[in-house]
């Protein structure tokens, strides 16, 4: 079974440019996560998707917002990208939005913004 | 808020054991995660928590106390692939997922 998938991988943007991030989870998994990882920071959660609904949202602003398609597919979007929006995206899927559900991560994308 | 505490860095020599600590004071508790992170590759799941005792799998353990807001992590006959980052994280909340800034353990020979 293949593993959770992210596009792209590597980007670079500049200030005040908006960006889209794709993640595609594990075949049958229906909950999509997103995280931020910074060496300051480590991962922090942005949000969780299930069933096309946004079910829980970290402590992030409004720049910062997902969306998830019927076949459980996600898409990321930064508008108005900061310099300190650098940072490694991270996606991660589970089976179901259930408390002990595993998550399996992808290899995130890597942006730079200039 | 969450306040999530690990070391942040640990050496250990291959073949020792060794124990990663995370502290947590979270609202809520719903399960206590440990990942593991190689550079640049993503974070893969090592073990998961929600009763106080421990797991074992293998050559690693994780240990829970939830009235001590406690958990730790033991690699035992350590070798040089285990040198990584180690991630705690906390279910709480609303469900969601908490980590810690992660332990970065290095393996010497």
């Amino acid at each position: 079974k293949a593993g959770v998938t992210q596009t792209p991988r590597y980007l670079i943007k500049t200030r005040g440019q908006q960006v889209t991030l794709s993640c595609s989870p594990i075949s049958g998994h229906r909950s999509v996560s997103w995280y931020q990882q910074t060496p300051g920071q480590g991962l922090q959660f942005l949000f969780e998707y299930f069933s096309e609904t946004q079910r829980n949202k970290g402590n992030f602003p409004g720049r910062f917002s997902g969306r998830q398609f019927s076949n459980s597919r996600s898409e990321m979007n930064v508008s108005t990208l900061e310099l300190g929006d650098s940072a490694l995206y991270l996606c991660a899927s589970s089976l179901e939005l259930a408390v002990q559900e595993t998550q399996y991560f992808g290899p995130g994308t890597r942006l730079l913004v200039l | 808020g969450q306040n999530i505490d690990q070391p942040t860095e640990m050496t250990a020599t291959e073949g020792a054991i060794v124990q990663i600590n995370c502290t947590y004071q979270t609202s809520g508790f719903n399960g206590l995660f440990w990942y593991q992170q190689h550079a640049g590759e993503a974070p893969t799941f090592l073990s998961y928590n929600v009763l106080d005792g421990l797991e074992e799998k293998g050559r690693f353990s994780s240990f829970l106390s939830r009235s001590k807001g406690y958990s730790y992590l033991l690699l035992k006959e350590l070798q040089m692939k285990d040198s990584a980052s180690y991630l705690c994280a906390v279910r709480a909340g609303a469900n969601n997922l908490f980590f810690g800034t992660g332990t970065r353990l290095t393996v010497i020979p």
